[in-house]
């Protein structure tokens, strides 16, 4: 079975760049959601996608977007970035089935720096 | 106030029992979750607990939640020096928005020193 992978492992953007960050879901499950990791605080959630569509979403406006792929992998997209957006951005994956799916499984992240 | 709330430090010796104690504030949490994360890693999922049940326990691992004074702590038995990370306190119910999504308290730095 594989665990949930993310690419890449870090990366430097200057402000006003856009970033795209890269996730495949562990094997078997169906949903993938992102989360921001500031530096000493815990992740915040951005959003969630089930079969391809967005099913649920954080504080996060929207310059924040996201895609999931019939594979289930999925990303993460960030235009204009801001230096507040440097964090360690997670993805986790879960299955869910009648709505319920209340074990998530969290990739390495990817460090992402915005000078 | 935070929704979720941990002490951000604590500091044991190796092989005494560790307690990490979470405070949160939805009534109508769900599941509750402690996850782990070493440094530069990700996020891994220790254990969870239904909000009918009042303890879990998985080898060393101890969880015991009082809810009406919405209360949850992680005892860590024997406390190795791999325990050292950084340990998240969360809670998700239906309607967190999406699936169960959780929320994370800011974490416990666990230190275990020889």
């Amino acid at each position: 079975e594989t665990g949930v992978t993310q690419s890449p492992t870090h990366l430097i953007k200057t402000r006003g760049q856009q970033v795209t960050l890269r996730c495949s879901s562990q094997s078997g499950h169906n949903t993938v959601s992102w989360y921001q990791q500031a530096l000493g605080q815990g992740p915040q959630f951005i959003f969630q996608y089930y079969r391809e569509e967005e099913n649920g979403r954080g504080n996060f406006p929207p310059r924040f977007s996201g895609l999931q792929f019939p594979n289930y992998s999925s990303e993460l997209n960030v235009n204009a970035l801001e230096l507040d957006d440097s964090a360690l951005y997670l993805c986790a994956s879960s299955w869910v089935t009648g709505g319920v799916g209340y074990e998530q499984y969290f990739g390495p992240g990817t460090r992402l720096t915005v000078t | 106030g935070e929704d979720v709330e941990q002490s951000l430090f604590l500091s044991v010796r190796e092989g005494d029992s560790s307690v990490i104690n979470c405070t949160y504030t939805d009534s109508s949490s769900t599941y509750l979750y402690w996850y782990k994360q070493e440094p530069g890693a990700g996020l891994q999922l220790l254990t969870y607990i239904f909000s009918n049940m009042d303890m879990k326990q998985d080898q060393r691992l101890t969880v015991l939640l009082n809810k009406k004074d919405k209360h949850l702590s992680l005892r860590i038995a024997d406390t190795q020096t791999g325990d050292s990370a950084i340990y998240f306190c969360a809670e998700s119910n239906p309607s967190s928005g999406g699936s169960y999504i959780p929320t994370f308290g800011r974490g416990t730095s666990l230190i275990v020193h020889p």
